[in-house]
């Protein structure tokens, strides 16, 4: 399989611990985005990267979170100091830059539950 | 981006076209309509996106207005693997941001 890999799929932890989720995007992609998502709600933005370059960041993105693409391929999503606010599916995005659009494929989602 | 209306929720027979709507009246020149949708704790899934024109491909036909007010996404035989929440989304095609800003969706459910 081709597709956006993510891992963990889940992660529980307790509040106040570090965490780090992975990406893997689609080969050749040179777009990489983070949503995360609410029960009930659709994904939000939260950073973007072209290529090693952070481009973008939400408001929603609190100095907390920290976000790298090394090496313009895979990607980490570190919490530090996990809330129970931060409960939620953290979902990767990859697209390849095509002119005026891209397209967005997803990976499956990391669940992440704070005690 | 231009805001998105959809129903909260639809109903289809299994084997019968489903007909979601999308109201966007405040899309601009510059902007394109996706569809995406969310089989229950999976990632969401690219369907299909368009302009101006009317777009098809194996999983679904997107119909756009000639105003570009409204789009309708169609499923042409529903199955129910289809249950889903289905998203419409405006997003600009300039340079800059390039995030997808999703609403609540419709959640469509297929009924044997």
């Amino acid at each position: 399989d081709t597709g956006v890999s993510q891992d963990p799929r889940h992660k529980i932890t307790k509040r106040g611990q570090n965490v780090t989720f992975r990406c893997d995007p689609i080969s050749e992609h040179n777009r990489l985005y983070w949503y995360r998502q609410t029960l009930g709600q659709g994904p939000e933005f939260l950073t973007y990267f072209q290529n090693e370059a952070q481009l973008e960041k939400s408001r929603l993105l609190s100095d907390r979170f920290s976000a790298e693409r090394p090496k313009g391929s895979f990607s980490t999503l570190e919490i530090q100091r996990t809330e129970q606010g931060d409960s939620a599916m953290y979902l990767c995005a990859s697209s390849l830059e095509r002119g005026s659009t891209d397209t967005q494929y997803f990976g499956p989602g990391t669940r992440l539950t704070v005690l | 981006d231009a805001k998105t209306t959809q129903p909260p929720s639809m109903d289809c027979a299994e084997g019968r076209a489903a007909n979601l709507p999308c109201n966007h009246s405040t899309i601009s020149g510059n902007e394109y309509v996706y569809w995406y949708r969310q089989i229950h704790s999976q990632g969401p899934q690219y369907i299909i996106h368009g302009l101006k024109n009317n777009e098809t491909n194996e999983m679904a036909s997107l119909i756009i207005t000639e105003d570009r007010k409204s789009s309708t996404l169609i499923l042409p035989h529903a199955t129910l693997r289809d249950t889903a929440v289905y998203y419409c989304i405006v997003r600009w095609a300039g340079a800059g941001s390039y995030q997808l800003t999703f609403g609540k969706g419709t959640k469509l459910s297929v009924i044997p």
